[in-house]
């Protein structure tokens, strides 16, 4: 069965750190894009980054310079440390994997169950 | 950053009814359009992309269609399971910019 699985989240202080990690069974994610996507309490769902299956990454302003997205493939695995975090990085946050007709036009195929991440003090 | 707007916020139908929900962007993303299902406490699946290829497993009675700026899922004969929170999703950007609408609720009516 093609799975996602993410751990790492909970609750830290403002200004903290927090490193989120996803297992993947059933594929091998060196073949894929893989991406983080989170969801804030109520609201729509905000893509975070992606990393590349060169290891390239992408990021939107909103968490560029703070969070980093890596991966191990040995592991089929891959990770988002996330920095300097505030009241708006709260979130459910899931890994997702990259579909696509076209490399980097990509919808996302495969979710996790997310993780969910509290920034408070 | 292409906006996705999507209406309405919430839309009531009856069971067996068909629901019709719209999505559009702020600039064409040409065919690159993916709808998504969200039932409360469950991460999204992928229900449509490419505007309109349904993703492995998805019932008939779901249709994307449209192209550019303008999409629909269509939903027809509603069935209890599908009263979700739908989303759209653009991924026509470079460098990467992936975005999503803030979602239409389903209701049952």
């Amino acid at each position: 069965e093609v799975q996602l699985v993410e751990s790492g989240g909970g609750l830290v202080q403002p200004g903290g750190s927090l490193r989120l990690s996803c297992a993947a069974s059933g594929f091998i994610i060196s073949t894929y894009d893989m991406h983080w996507i989170r969801q804030a309490p109520g609201k729509g769902l905000e893509w975070v980054s992606a990393v590349g299956t060169i290891a390239d990454t992408f990021y939107p302003d909103s968490v560029k310079g703070r969070f980093t997205i890596s991966r191990e493939n040995a592991k089929n695995s891959f990770y988002l440390q996330m920095n300097s975090l505030t009241a708006e990085d709260t979130a459910v946050y899931y890994c997702a994997r990259g579909g696509t007709l076209d490399k980097w036009k990509e919808y996302f195929d495969v979710w996790g169950r997310g993780t969910l991440v509290i920034v408070s003090s | 950053e292409i906006v996705m707007t999507q209406s309405p916020a919430t839309l009531s139908v009856s069971p067996g009814e068909r629901a019709t929900l719209s999505c559009r962007a702020s600039q064409s993303v040409s065919s690159n359009l993916a709808w998504y299902q969200q039932k409360p406490g469950q991460a999204p699946r992928l229900l449509i992309y490419a505007a309109s290829t349904r993703a492995t497993g998805i019932p008939a009675r779901f249709t994307g269609s449209g192209s550019g700026t303008a999409f629909t899922l269509t939903i027809s004969s509603l069935q209890s399971e599908d009263f979700a929170v739908y989303h759209c999703q653009q991924y026509n950007n470079w460098p990467p910019m992936y975005t999503f609408g803030q979602g239409t609720k389903l209701e049952i009516k």
